[in-house]
């Protein structure tokens, strides 16, 4: 069965400082990845995701992830934090709940990542 | 192009009562999930479907219904609802092809009193 393993529930970095926030699966089928974000009082809105291809892939408000099949790591990161980006981050793993049904989503138990002025 | 809509966006119900979470779709998306989200546990999955007329269980189905009529609707029902099923709720959708992301609604904040 698939899981996600977000290390750190709670992340702080000061503004201006790199952001790396750790996420770690178990898939059966090769894995479609995905990060997700979440502002407070709203839904989820897609980061980024990981296909097949590429393994560094780019997303929205200059975050990027790369994909480590040997290491089964899927880590978030962004050069240069912004305060705009205090938020909650979820790592998800889409693979079958049982023997051909479709992909579903499985999700970690989030990070929630603080921006200090 | 409101995307996934979800009514209502509160809602505080007495334990034994029952209700239906409203959640719909103008993206003409086959696949509708339904996730409950608890502090610390992240989003967990109720049922899911991959087309009208066809519904299947999640990771978390116990004391909840669902049906699809329509590709555009997709109600999650709570037959009795217990304080356990105090959380938040939403509704995702995507196309066919799990290489796309679901998009997902605003969520229901539900209180079981």
């Amino acid at each position: 069965a698939q899981s996600v393993t977000q290390l750190g529930s709670h992340v702080s970095v000061s503004e201006g400082a790199l952001v790396l926030l750790r996420c770690n699966y178990s898939s059966s089928v090769p894995p479609y990845l995905f990060w997700y974000v979440q502002y407070p009082n709203q839904g989820l809105q897609l980061l980024l995701k990981y296909t097949t291809g590429a393994t560094l892939v780019k997303g929205i408000n200059g975050f990027e992830a790369e994909f480590k099949k040997s290491e089964t790591s899927f880590h978030l990161t962004k050069p240069s934090a912004h305060m705009s980006d205090a938020a909650e981050y979820f790592c998800a793993v889409s693979d079958h709940l049982t023997s051909g049904s479709a992909r579903q989503l499985t999700f970690g138990s989030g990070t929630q990542l603080t921006v200090l002025p | 192009n409101a995307g996934v809509t979800q009514t209502p966006k509160f809602q505080v119900l007495k334990t034994g009562q029952s209700m239906t979470l409203q959640c719909a779709q103008d993206m003409n998306h086959e696949y509708m999930s339904w996730y409950r989200q608890d502090p610390g546990m992240g989003l967990r999955l109720i049922h899911y479907s991959v087309g009208a007329g066809i519904t299947d269980q999640g990771e978390v189905p116990n004391g909840y219904n669902v049906s699809r009529s329509t590709t555009e609707d997709f109600p999650l029902r709570l037959l009795s609802a217990a304080p356990s099923q105090t959380s938040v709720y939403f509704c995702a959708s995507r196309p066919p092809g799990a290489r796309y992301g679901y998009t997902f609604g605003s969520g229901t904040r539900l209180t079981v009193v």
